[in-house]
């Protein structure tokens, strides 16, 4: 799986866009982009992947380059719920007979009044 | 829903005990995975397993063992708990993926957090 880089901490203020950005500079055409967020003493919770078009559902946009080399994660408008540690994933969903997930230390955005 | 359940929340152990924690998974998920958490380096693999009796090494094996004897249970080992295992332990399942039916997403437990004296 290719690795990730991205911020270790973001500030938002509430009712703003929380825009997360991630690079993956040596992400390979088959894998696609995952993101996941760990609230504060819960485990990891699915937010969004994809592939190489952006993608929209009813947590987060994810807004994949158009060489694939980087992404950004927006929350449209962040609330005092969305501090949390936001992990960035890079990996082929179906590789080999379990699809693991390798996860960083990923971007801790803390969301402000 | 899917509900991925570990046993213990907190457990404090002493060095050399052996210490089991369990995972259940409601959802018939082929794929069942054992991380650590611990400050500054993120989630770790353990181990994890793709079917009943299946095992594969992650990134981080030593000192732990797994046990997956049914599709819903998979447990991790400690066969001699020290020190350094002190760490937050977090289950997750998934189903084998399906590029037409699923997102390849992992189901994450509420974690374990042990402390080893």
């Amino acid at each position: 799986d290719a690795k990730t880089t991205q911020p270790p901490s973001m500030d938002c203020a509430e009712g703003r866009a929380a825009n997360l950005p991630c690079n993956h500079s040596t992400i390979s055409g088959n894998e696609y982009v995952y993101w996941y967020r760990q609230i504060h003493s819960q485990g990891p919770q699915y937010i969004i992947h994809g592939l190489k078009n952006n993608e929209t559902n009813e947590m987060a946009s994810l807004i994949i380059t158009e060489d694939r080399k980087s992404s950004t994660l927006i929350l449209p408008h962040a609330t005092l719920r969305d501090t949390a540690v936001y992990y960035c994933i890079v990996r082929v969903p179906w590789a080999g007979t379990a699809s693991k997930l390798t996860f960083g230390t990923g971007t801790r955005l803390q969301v402000t009044l | 829903d899917v509900k991925v359940t570990q046993s213990s929340r907190y457990l404090v152990k002493r060095t050399g005990e052996k210490v089991f924690l369990e995972c259940v998974q409601d959802m018939d998920h082929e794929n069942m995975f054992w991380y650590r958490q611990d400050p500054g380096l993120g989630l770790r693999l353990i181990y994890f397993s793709y079917d009943v009796k299946m095992k594969e090494k992650g990134d981080i094996p030593e000192g732990y063992s797994v046990s997956r004897e049914k599709k819903e249970r998979f447990s991790l080992i400690l066969e001699s708990a020290s020190t350094n295992q002190t760490s937050m332990y977090l289950c997750a399942s998934s189903v084998f993926y399906s590029r037409r039916l699923n997102t390849g997403e992992l189901f994450f437990g509420e974690g374990s957090r042990l402390t080893v004296l």
